[in-house]
């Protein structure tokens, strides 16, 4: 039983957009983390956000944590083809198991 | 190793066959846990070990599910009598010792065995 929730299910952009994914979940956490999977492959830490930060950044990368509303989102700006792939939120509630999100699959032509 | 090894990576069962997935964790890495992940899905936990202590299995879906570590490194998920509901994507990850101050509960993942049952 998967707890987190993630929209859209399927995003289509082109080259230098930028992508926003949405996540929200149920639970008290300890922190949120996102992941990115290529088909075929294990997922790949992106970042992590603790419960009591707001906002992150690493590179291209921009994450959003409202622990009031349960939610956190993700943007990748300027997108590269190589950034197609399948995004997903995990909570960590206690420094165990992950609770993925269903994901979002991101497509970005050039 | 420089990464999570899984193998193999792809395995056909015929319903009602046993199957052992092998699990090579990254080296010194305390934590190891498995997921299972349905086409179309987001990973969903199955089990999590500290050394070779199993500390968590809430997500074992049924008894035909066994996951062990004997010496703290390698793992085995060992699935009887398949089903074809058994048939997805084994996720292996690992991750280091939590440490105070640092990231936390980072994991690294394997490539995953992709299990098909007929």
């Amino acid at each position: 039983s998967q707890q987190g929730e993630e929209d859209p299910q399927a995003l289509s952009i082109q080259e230098g957009e930028n992508a926003t994914m949405n996540c929200s979940y149920k639970t008290s956490i300890n922190n949120l983390q996102w992941y990115r999977q290529n088909s075929g492959r294990g997922l790949v830490h992106l970042i992590l956000i603790r419960s009591n930060e707001r906002e992150k950044h690493s590179g291209r990368l921009r994450v959003t944590l409202d622990t009031s509303k349960k939610s956190s989102s993700l943007l990748i700006t300027a997108s590269r083809a190589a950034d197609t792939a399948s995004y997903f939120c995990a909570t960590d509630a206690w420094g165990g198991k992950l609770i993925f999100g269903q994901g979002t699959e991101l497509s970005v032509k050039p | 190793g420089a990464g999570v090894s899984q193998s193999p990576r792809y395995k056909v069962a015929k319903r009602g066959q046993d199957v052992a997935l092998r699990c090579d964790p990254i080296s010194g890495h305390v934590s190891l846990f498995w997921y299972q992940q349905a086409l179309g899905q987001g990973p969903e936990f199955l089990t999590y070990f500290q050394n070779e202590a199993q500390l968590d299995k809430s997500g074992l879906p049924s008894d035909r599910f066994f996951a062990e570590r004997p010496e703290g490194s390698v793992s085995t998920l060992k699935i009887q009598r398949t089903q074809q509901e058994d048939s997805a994507v084994y996720l292996c990850a690992s991750s280091p010792p939590l440490r105070e101050g640092g990231a936390k509960n980072i994991q690294y993942f394997g490539a995953g065995t992709r299990l098909s049952v007929l």
